[in-house]
């Protein structure tokens, strides 16, 4: 069963920002929640991780709620080069479980 | 500085044949996991490394599944007898840390088709 929950897909015009949300009701104390996008014939790319606080990177922002069951990835002016699978997973000991994710198209 | 590389990074095989896919991590890269990822699915676990010890190997689907990393670096996965279930991308990633610490580096995978 897929740890985490996401909406299969969304779009966002360019130059916007994006909201893409996930809930992951059965995580633990410890577990991480980690942020990474694929786009087609490649490897998933690392995109942000977090464990309780809100974190900021070069690339988005999570936000975390403090029951730490949902989470958002925040593009903050979305591009097209952003256009990608985007997968939410939660970490448990070493396994990384990443769902389907959510497609993400941007607009023009 | 140079990613994670994967080699072959296509493969044909037939049905019974053995294969034997490598991946070349980041340097210095303690952890080492391993991937599958069907086609219009997200990649699933198959088995994990700290240096040359496979800590978890609880998500390779059969005995016909075996990965190695004997030097702490280098890995290979090898799939014995293929069959068509196991036409995918397996795709190799490292990281400093384990345990989700931080952040996990992906190679472009290898594509096995079995006919």
């Amino acid at each position: 069963d897929a740890k985490t929950t996401q909406p299969n897909s969304m779009e966002s015009n360019e130059e916007e920002p994006v909201h893409l949300p996930c809930n992951h009701s059965t995580i633990s104390g410890t577990d991480y929640i980690h942020w990474y996008r694929q786009l087609p014939s490649q490897g998933p790319e690392y995109v942000i991780h977090g464990l309780t606080s809100n974190v900021n990177n070069r690339m988005a922002s999570l936000a975390i709620a403090e029951d730490r069951k949902s989470s958002t990835l925040i593009l903050h002016r979305a591009t097209l080069r952003d256009a990608a699978v985007y997968y939410c997973i939660e970490v448990t000991g070493n396994q990384f479980y990443f769902g389907t994710g959510t497609s993400l198209t941007v607009i023009p | 500085g140079a990613g994670v590389s994967q080699s072959p990074r296509y493969k044909v095989a037939k049905r019974g044949q053995d294969v034997a896919l490598r991946c070349d991590p980041i340097s210095g890269h303690v952890s080492l996991f391993w991937y599958q990822q069907a086609l219009g699915q997200g990649p699933e676990f198959l088995t994990y490394f700290q240096n040359e010890a496979q800590l978890d190997k609880s998500g390779l689907p059969s005995d016909r599944f075996f990965a190695e990393r004997p030097e702490g670096s280098v890995s290979t996965l090898k799939i014995q007898r293929t069959q068509q279930e196991d036409s995918a991308v397996y795709l190799c990633a490292s990281s400093l840390a384990g345990q989700g610490l931080s952040a996990q580096y992906f190679g472009p995978g290898t594509r096995l088709l079995v006919l």
